[in-house]
């Protein structure tokens, strides 16, 4: 089944404490992002990727770092989490950046900083 | 910079009532693309509907219509005879054609509650 899978679901942790959010396609796709989504402001898109190696950042990226080492995976990491990351985050994938794609996201994964 | 409003915060219907959901963008590009996505309760993201910018006529799906409107900048959702399934959050969002890699920006979202 095609799909995009996000580890772990939910997840509260403490401030400060590094954590990892891992993400997965098997898709092929060549184009994949995060994004936070807060009430009453919408999904907002932290980075993407536009291949291996190829990542840049999106419209809130400041407290989270990304890699992209293989073309299937692309974990989002908090290197010390504060409160204000506590939120709804989703990851996406598509074929290419190219507009016409439809992007394929995640279940998403529910992250409480306290 | 590319924005898409979508002034209504929350609808509430009852059953079988039509209702329409309003979205408004901005964009200085030429070409480009617009999405409606639905969150259910369960909180994942459904794909509806993708429209370019050079097609302008409207679309239906069975119960779902979407009529898109360049000369105003709107792309509006109206769902006829809803049910209490149709209860979610619906959003609009809006991509650049012409740029690799371009952001697919999202409205605010329009929570929609449909009453037995």
């Amino acid at each position: 089944e095609a799909q995009v899978t996000q580890n772990p679901r939910y997840l509260i942790t403490v401030t400060g404490k590094k954590l990892t959010v891992t993400c997965s396609q098997n898709m092929n796709h060549e184009y994949m992002s995060w994004y936070r989504q807060d009430p009453g402001l919408g999904l907002r898109q932290i980075y993407y990727s536009m291949n291996v190696e190829v990542t840049d950042k999106g419209d809130v990226p400041e407290g989270y770092k990304v890699s992209r080492k293989e073309k299937r995976n692309f974990p989002l990491i908090l290197e010390s989490p504060s409160p204000n990351q506590t939120s709804l985050y989703f990851c996406a994938s598509s074929f290419s950046g190219r507009g016409y794609n439809e992007q394929f996201f995640g279940p998403g994964t529910r992250l409480t900083v306290l | 910079a590319q924005k898409v409003t979508q002034a209504q915060t929350e609808i509430s219907v009852v059953e079988k009532e039509d209702v329409t959901l309003d979205c408004v963008y901005e964009t200085r590009d030429t070409t480009y693309y617009l999405f409606w996505y639905k969150q259910p309760p369960s909180g994942e993201l459904v794909f509806l509907i993708r429209r370019n910018s050079f097609d302008e006529q409207n679309e239906i799906s069975g119960r779902y219509s979407w009529n898109f409107q360049k000369s105003t900048s709107s792309f509006n959702f109206t769902i006829t005879a809803s049910q209490v399934v149709d209860s979610a959050v619906y959003f609009c969002a809006l991509r650049p054609a012409t740029t690799s890699g371009s952001r697919l920006t999202f409205g605010e979202g329009t929570q929609l509650t449909v009453n037995p």
